[in-house]
């Protein structure tokens, strides 16, 4: 199985700050992968697919990029509404994997 | 509008069974792929099982962790997907949410179904 390694398991920020978060694939899958928001008690959104597409309608401080085993996802300006947890799905190989989440909290 | 509702949920007991229906509209649903994904109570999510579309054969992948006893089935003609869960497990509670996709999957969620295992 891939085993996606995402990194920090949380993280402190203030509004306005850049944040990066970070997934690293046990071994390569082009860019098959997508990027995940969830809320508590929602379900989760797609941000990102294709590794550095912008989901329509998602905001554009969001950024992916990578390819092969590490990936990023940037939020350029942190906004209030982005405070959430954030997860990283390899589609690439079966079993697909999800990275163990990264929690967004205010500083 | 797109749309996925899940159905089904409930409190079980260890050993038995239980079928989610996962509705959709707003789209050609036999031209998707539709997938399960599980969320165990402050957990992280957790990919279950896959079905493709007719087209592409029908089949059907599945996590280590239910192969076995779990089936993901669909009826094009009625646009559900369901996931029948048997010899359920107490690891096996969590929210179950329905996606849709397989190029770039996982695009429209359900808002989820709560199973709960327990005697």
């Amino acid at each position: 199985d891939i085993q996606m390694t995402q990194s920090p398991a949380s993280l402190s920020a203030s509004v306005g700050d850049r944040v990066t978060i970070t997934c690293r694939a046990s071994q390569g899958i082009r860019n098959d992968l997508g990027w995940y928001q969830q809320k508590p008690g929602k379900a989760p959104k797609r941000l990102i697919y294709a590794a550095s597409k912008l989901q329509s309608g998602v905001p554009s401080r969001f950024s992916g990029s990578g390819s092969g085993t590490e990936f990023t996802l940037t939020i350029s300006s942190l906004q209030p509404e982005d405070f959430a947890t954030y997860y990283c799905l390899q589609h690439n190989t079966y079993p697909w994997t999800f990275g163990q989440g990264t929690k967004v909290e205010i500083k | 509008e797109v749309q996925l509702v899940e159905s089904g949920g409930d409190l079980v007991e260890p050993g038995r069974s239980l079928r989610l229906s996962c509705t959709a509209s707003g789209f050609t649903f036999r031209d998707y792929a539709m997938n399960w994904v599980r969320q165990a109570p402050g957990k992280g999510l957790e990919w279950v099982g896959s079905i493709r579309k007719k087209d592409s054969g029908g089949t059907t992948e599945y996590a280590t962790s239910v192969k076995g006893r779990f089936s993901i089935s669909r009826d094009d003609s009625k646009s559900i997907a369901y996931l029948q869960m048997n010899s359920l497990k107490i690891e096996d509670t969590a929210v179950y949410f329905c996606t849709r996709g397989y190029t770039n999957p996982f695009d429209c969620w359900g808002q989820g179904t709560l199973v709960t295992v327990s005697s």
